[in-house]
């Protein structure tokens, strides 16, 4: 079946403007995950939901930054007043709902590339 | 906070040679993930283990949990080229959620 996707593939903003990245999980997943990648580091977590509700945000780097998903599908990463430090790969990941060990295998898509001139 | 070390940094091997990396932390981990990336990639899920002790495979992956459950290695048998990319090892605590990721091991493969 269809993986994680991720839009745009990349995006390039100037400094103090919005953007707004979106995540696709996979289909019958319940749990989805944002993480940040920057040059040369593993990604870093952000945020996970859990259907609707973020069950842990203590990845948000600051109050710029902020995740919806509002259905529990599809969720949105909005980085208000962008900054050149926040310029990275920003991923996500989908697993399947807690209760079984598939729970702690997450997927990952292949992330936006976020340039803040 | 937690944090694991990943080494070695990067290998750079011959093809047919077997390759081995290891990750470690200083706390206790409930999960052991190992992903692989590739340029212009997401990381791809290649082994998870969840029992201190466990010894997993994957084709000509092998992967181990510690019996401390602060470490963990990945050994690749017999490199083929194809397996260049960058590998991460990644903790999870036993409420799952957040991984918790190593800084990478850079894998070339010389044919």
């Amino acid at each position: 079946g269809a993986g994680v996707s991720q839009t745009p593939s990349n995006k390039v903003t100037e400094k103090g403007k919005y953007v707004e990245l979106r995540c696709d999980p996979i289909s019958g997943h319940t749990a989805l995950y944002w993480y940040r990648q920057s040059l040369g580091q593993g990604p870093e977590f952000l945020i996970y939901f859990q259907g609707t509700g973020a069950a842990d945000d203590s990845g948000l780097p600051n109050d710029r930054f902020f995740a919806v998903r509002p259905e529990g599908s599809v969720s949105t990463l909005k980085i208000q007043r962008t900054e050149r430090g926040d310029s990275a790969v920003y991923l996500c990941a989908s697993s399947l709902e807690p209760g079984g060990i598939a729970f702690y295998e997450q997927y990952f898509g292949p992330g936006t590339r976020l340039t803040v001139t | 906070g937690q944090q694991l070390n990943q080494s070695p940094q990067s290998m750079f091997i011959q093809e047919g040679e077997d390759v081995s990396m290891n990750c470690t932390s200083s706390s206790i981990f409930n999960t052991w993930l190992w992903y692989k990336q590739e340029p212009g990639e997401g990381p791809v899920l290649l082994i998870a283990l969840y029992k201190a002790g466990e010894l997993t495979s994957n084709g000509r992956l092998t992967a181990q949990f510690g019996i401390t459950r602060k470490d963990s290695f990945l050994n690749i048998s017999a490199s083929i080229p194809s397996d260049v990319g960058i590998y991460f090892c990644a903790g999870q605590l036993w409420q799952g959620g957040k991984l918790i990721f190593g800084q990478g091991t850079e894998l070339s493969v010389k044919p």
